[in-house]
């Protein structure tokens, strides 16, 4: 079975640019999460999507941050414009859904580096 | 916001030697799932325990877990070299399916 895949795995912007993150999960989880890591810490929600709805945006920088799930399958994380601080770890990862707690299943993640 | 506090914050030890890890956290929770991150990778996840259970155990690894104290620990025995990594607990809290991830344990394992 294939893991969460994610592209790219490294990305180097320069401040004020955009940049996209895309995240394939594993096959037939309904259950979808974006994580942001900063250096020496652990992940933190950005948010959470039950089949293509976002059902736990709460912690998503709304102002420069969007994310989408098309048909309930891949998702995109943007950032526009990037800042300095946005440097991180940005993990996908996915769980079946349901009522029943869920392990969480997590991709390679992508390292962003804004110059 | 980080739920969770692990101690010690890196641990250094040999192998063959047992290694403990503590969690401790605020608030209520469903259970409380202990995650490894190996260097560069993605998490893996590794144990979960339920808040009405108090001990769980997995291969070498052994958690247990007191929600009087708001407390967890991991127990990895007889440690390889390549359990090296870094260990989160994260605690889904009641009413919602939110992981909240502490702040690691970093291990290292010398051959």
């Amino acid at each position: 079975e294939a893991g969460v895949v994610q592209s790219p795995r490294y990305k180097i912007i320069e401040k004020k640019q955009p940049v996209a993150f895309w995240c394939n999960p594993i096959s037939g989880h309904n259950t979808l999460y974006w994580y942001l890591q900063n250096l020496g810490q652990g992940p933190e929600l950005l948010i959470r999507y039950e089949n293509e709805e976002a059902v736990d945006d709460s912690q998503l920088p709304k102002d420069r941050f969007s994310a989408e799930r098309l048909k309930g399958v891949d998702s995109t994380l943007k950032i526009q414009p990037a800042e300095l601080g946005d440097s991180a770890v940005y993990l996908c990862a996915s769980s079946p859904g349901g009522f029943e707690t869920d392990t969480q299943y997590f991709g390679p993640g992508t390292r962003l580096t804004v110059l | 916001s980080q739920q969770g506090e692990e101690d010690p914050q890196a641990l250094s030890i040999q192998e063959g030697e047992n290694a403990t890890m503590n969690c401790s956290y605020k608030t209520s929770i469903n259970n409380l799932q202990w995650y490894r991150q190996n260097s560069g990778r993605g998490l893996v996840h590794l144990i979960l325990i339920r808040s009405n259970e108090r001990e769980k155990h997995s291969g070498r690894l052994r958690v247990t877990l007191d929600t009087s104290k708001k407390s967890s620990s991991l127990l990895i025995t007889a440690s390889r070299a390549a359990d090296t990594a870094s260990y989160f607990c994260a605690t889904e809290g009641t009413g919602f399916q939110k992981l909240v991830f502490g702040t690691g344990t970093r291990l290292l394992v010398s051959p």
